[in-house]
């Protein structure tokens, strides 16, 4: 089992829905990651927050909204996605950036 | 530009050989180089890590190999199973300023046959 939790691990949803994704981690990690996987791929970051602060937004669209409420909780709010937004997304943390990342086993979206 | 990639993307061997799979990178600046396994509907799981400033590191079965020569990465699996099939990503992080995101290799499909 993954020390990285994520829910739900699916989800389908309209594109004027509003949802979000959680990942939760109790290592005491104080960095924490959002990355999107299609299909074949290898994992593309997303976001980095370090320290609860978002440190890195690699140029996401808005309609993504990434939010850590604390250190252990990392979600990812979802609005107005389009279908090319459906992926496996993926949560990480990890001790700093120079320490393994631990992934969870991912939330598969579909966009209808 | 910033790149990890792969030489193949598929490797298929027998069940109790050793598997090799490579990995070249572009820039000299990468500090941290990480291996992932990830199987069907799973995330990336750790397998093992190397820093720059070594030449080699072995864990249960697996052993990484970094030739910052040539800018070759590889990891070895001694006595490979039907559980070691999967995908494996190499995965370095940067040194500096920004570049100490994680970037992945494209991959490679590794098949065990029985």
């Amino acid at each position: 089992d993954t020390e990285v939790t994520q829910t739900p691990k699916h989800l389908v949803m309209g594109m004027t829905n509003k949802k979000s994704l959680k990942c939760e981690q109790h290592m005491g990690h104080r960095a924490m990651y959002w990355y999107k996987q299609k299909a074949k791929k290898p994992p593309e970051l997303m976001f980095v927050y370090s320290y609860e602060k978002l440190s890195i937004n690699e140029s996401v669209p808005s309609r993504f909204s990434p939010e850590c409420p604390n250190s252990s909780l990392l979600n990812l709010h979802l609005h107005a996605l389009q279908p090319e937004d459906s992926a496996l997304y993926l949560c990480a943390s990890s001790q700093d950036y120079y320490q393994p990342q631990h992934f969870g086993d991912g939330t598969r979206l579909s966009i209808l | 530009g910033e790149s990890v990639g792969l030489h193949l993307p598929t490797l298929s061997v027998q069940e109790g050989d050793n598997s090799i799979i490579n990995c070249a990178y572009s820039n000299s600046a990468s500090d941290y180089f990480i291996w992932y396994k990830q199987e069907s509907g799973k995330g990336p799981q750790f397998i093992i890590d190397i820093r720059s400033n070594m030449d080699k590191r072995q864990g249960q079965r697996v052993t990484v190999l970094l030739n910052k020569t040539v800018k070759h990465l590889s990891l070895q699996i001694a006595a490979t199973q039907p559980g070691d099939s999967a995908v494996y990503f190499c995965a370095r992080v940067g040194s500096g300023g920004s570049n100490y995101k994680l970037t992945f290799g494209k991959g490679t499909l590794l098949t065990v046959n029985p």
